[in-house]
């Protein structure tokens, strides 16, 4: 069972946009503005899109944003692309002794 | 060009030991963070080791901690994961990542496959 819980999948269609949850503890999400977001194709390592809650790394689409509230973060997708169509995990630094946790990822669909 | 390069991978016996090693090349090695993040077939992101930019505090996920041991070395610009006692339940590919100053991992290398099994 992962730290941070995520809805196993999402779907949408090409132009649309959709909205993936995190859900943590006031020892993660709720303690820190370190929430991070990544992006995996299958067989791909993880690609950094949104770091401390809000923040677009150099080179990623202002399609993807992100957002907290109190103890759940938000990452949302606008525009849909056929290329949008990955796993999607949330992260977050964490008091409970361990330096970061992952939620379990979300499967994101472009239909 | 900046990248981290993972090596050391393979299939192993339980009760046994394997060594992966992470190449660091086209930035400044020591002035990061660095971390390991494995991912089992098929399931999620789990993160596992941080150490600091001098190598001297070193942390470990529960599950891994007085098995595993972190090292870095900067002169060499590589990243260090000793594993002991592996277990079946370590199988996962084994990712190098760079922390971007408590903000996230903001360069992973391409992964490296350790399988445990008899």
């Amino acid at each position: 069972q992962s730290a941070l819980t995520q809805p196993a999948s999402v779907s949408g269609s090409p132009g649309q946009s959709i909205t993936i949850s995190c859900a943590g503890t006031n020892s993660d999400i709720g303690a820190y503005d370190f929430v991070s977001w990544y992006q995996q194709h299958p067989g791909k390592a993880p690609k950094l899109i949104i770091y401390d809650v809000t923040n677009r790394p150099s080179g990623v689409s202002s399609r993807f944003s992100g957002s907290k509230s109190g103890n759940t973060a938000s990452l949302t997708i606008s525009g849909l692309q056929v290329d949008d169509e990955a796993d999607y995990y949330c992260s977050s630094h964490t008091s409970r002794g361990l330096h970061w946790v992952f939620g379990g990822g979300t499967r994101l669909a472009v239909l | 060009e900046v990248q981290l390069v993972e090596s050391g991978g393979g299939v192993v016996q339980p009760g046994g030991s394997l060594r992966l090693s992470c190449a660091a090349s086209g930035f400044t090695f020591s002035s990061y963070e660095m971390n390991w993040v494995r991912q089992a077939p098929g399931k999620g992101l789990e993160w596992i080791s941080y150490i600091d930019r001098p190598g001297n505090n070193v942390d470990y996920v529960d599950s891994v901690k007085g098995r595993f041991t972190t090292s870095r070395d900067n002169a060499e610009k590589s990243l260090s994961l000793q594993m002991n006692s592996l277990r079946a339940e370590d199988t996962a590919v084994y990712y190098c990542a760079r922390e971007l100053f408590t903000s996230g991992f903001d360069l992973w290398g391409q992964g490296t496959l350790v399988t445990v099994s008899s």
